[in-house]
């Protein structure tokens, strides 16, 4: 039931791209994005909603292919902030079952 | 910030005994969550709420039961912990359209 994240884990220089790919088994009706720095709490970066519309971080971008029932996160000319732990979540039209892939660690290096 | 608090923020506790988290919200949102984080399992949902003593299971509920009888404090309760039960804990709340959680800072729960 959980969403499938890949890769596990990535490592970047400064100014490199990622892409962080999720994927679930259920039909969805929208994929959050959060990032969790090392012992804090996640904080939220984006939702895509079933339609197209997309609300978030102004240089985080995201697609979402509802036929698919994937979501990719684009992190273009990564900065050393962005290093942390990406995780995509889904829930129910409204709010229930709210569950989290397992992660993808990102570290960006000098 | 949805003025989330959780507490304790780090506790010891000993086999067998039970054990009580709370998480404390001020802006009256409906949906409530309880996770666990364990490393190589991400988030993994243990209950959530969606309204005062309305609750639902999640992935993980076995050996964790909670409780809402106030909108603002969803509690969870490990009735006898175990050794398998160490991990952090995040309570979130759901905003009120849907398109945005906020989590608390989390409490340090270890089970010798």
């Amino acid at each position: 039931q959980q969403p499938v994240q890949s890769p596990q884990a990535v490592i970047l220089r400064e100014g490199e791209d990622a892409v962080i790919n999720c994927s679930s088994s259920k039909a969805l009706y929208s994929v959050h994005w959060y990032r969790q720095k090392h012992g804090e709490a996640p904080v939220f970066l984006m939702i895509l909603l079933k339609g197209g519309e997309q609300k978030g971080h102004e240089k985080i971008s995201a697609s979402f292919n509802e036929k698919k029932q994937q979501s990719s996160l684009y992190l273009t000319a990564s900065q050393l902030s962005y290093s942390g732990t990406y995780f995509c979540g889904t829930a129910g039209y409204y709010g229930q079952n709210f569950v989290f892939g397992p992660g993808t660690r990102l570290s960006v290096l000098p | 910030d949805a003025g989330i608090t959780q507490s304790p923020r780090h506790k010891v506790t000993e086999t067998g005994t039970p054990v009580t988290l709370r998480c404390h919200q001020t802006e009256n949102h409906r949906y409530m969550y309880w996770y666990r984080q364990d490393p190589g399992h991400g988030l993994r949902l243990i209950h959530y709420s969606y309204g005062v003593k309305d609750t639902d299971k999640g992935e993980v509920s076995d050996g964790y039961s909670v409780s809402r009888s106030k909108t603002e404090d969803f509690l969870l309760t490990l009735e006898s912990a175990t050794s398998s039960q160490t991990s952090v804990y995040f309570c979130a709340v759901l905003d009120r359209v849907g398109t945005e959680a906020f989590f608390g800072q989390g409490t340090r729960l270890t089970v010798v």
